[in-house]
């Protein structure tokens, strides 16, 4: 069982355009986290988030966690080849467990 | 300061032989954790070592997989009598204290049976 949906699984885009990445689950989570992963490397954390609603900015990229902590999205503005890479949610906490639940990620490619 | 380190970074390996990764995780992190990354998907949770308790095994695929943890520190992942379905990137991630559980990931093992 998929614990963590994210959409889309694959984003095409153009250099300056806008875009959002859904990671959505029926459960509640006491912290979200996005990741990047470029080829041949670990996942990077970009951001935690920990309170309902709450948001985030890392310069273009911003997060956001749903009221009831059970979603989140990451918004990206102005997108850059270099933003290019795999984008990974992964939920922490659930029924106190100390291991996140990745997604399956989206793979966002920005052509110049 | 210095990452979580993995070694080896690849490693092809004969149907049926048995393969021992290593990772190092960083230097008093006290929790560790094993992935597997088919191409280009997700992390699939594997085992997950915190301090002197027991591990949490539940996402072992088999009994062929099996993970030790010496001393708090250094982290080996066996599998023995590979098969080609184990082909995959392995990833080990070690963590500092609560509460937002971040992890902090070592480069991997791409592990291919032939």
């Amino acid at each position: 069982t998929q614990l963590l949906e994210q959409s889309p699984q694959f984003l095409s885009i153009q250099e300056g355009e806008n875009l959002t990445v859904y990671c959505n689950s029926s459960s509640v989570f006491s912290s979200l986290q996005w990741y990047r992963q470029e080829p041949g490397e670990g996942p990077v954390l970009l951001v935690t988030v920990v309170t309902g609603g709450e948001v985030k900015k890392l310069k273009r990229l911003t997060f956001q966690f749903g009221d009831a902590r059970k979603d989140s999205s990451l918004h990206i503005t102005a997108a850059q080849p270099g933003d290019t890479g795999l984008y990974l949610c992964a939920g922490g906490g659930i029924q106190g467990a100390q291991k996140l639940v990745f997604g399956q990620g989206t793979r966002l490619t920005i052509n110049p | 300061g210095a990452g979580v380190s993995q070694s080896p970074s690849n490693k092809v390996t004969e149907k049926g032989k048995d393969v021992e990764l290593r990772c190092d995780p960083i230097s008093g992190h006290t929790a560790l954790y094993w992935y597997r990354q088919s191409l280009g998907q997700g992390l699939e949770f594997l085992i997950y070592f915190q301090g002197n308790s027991a591990p949490d095994k539940s996402g072992l695929p088999s009994d062929r997989f099996s993970a030790e943890r010496t001393g708090g520190s250094v982290s080996t992942l066996t599998i023995q009598r590979t098969q080609q379905e184990d082909s995959a990137v392995y990833l080990c991630a070690s963590r500092s204290g609560q509460p937002t559980y971040e992890q902090y990931f070592g480069p991997g093992t791409r592990l291919t049976v032939t």
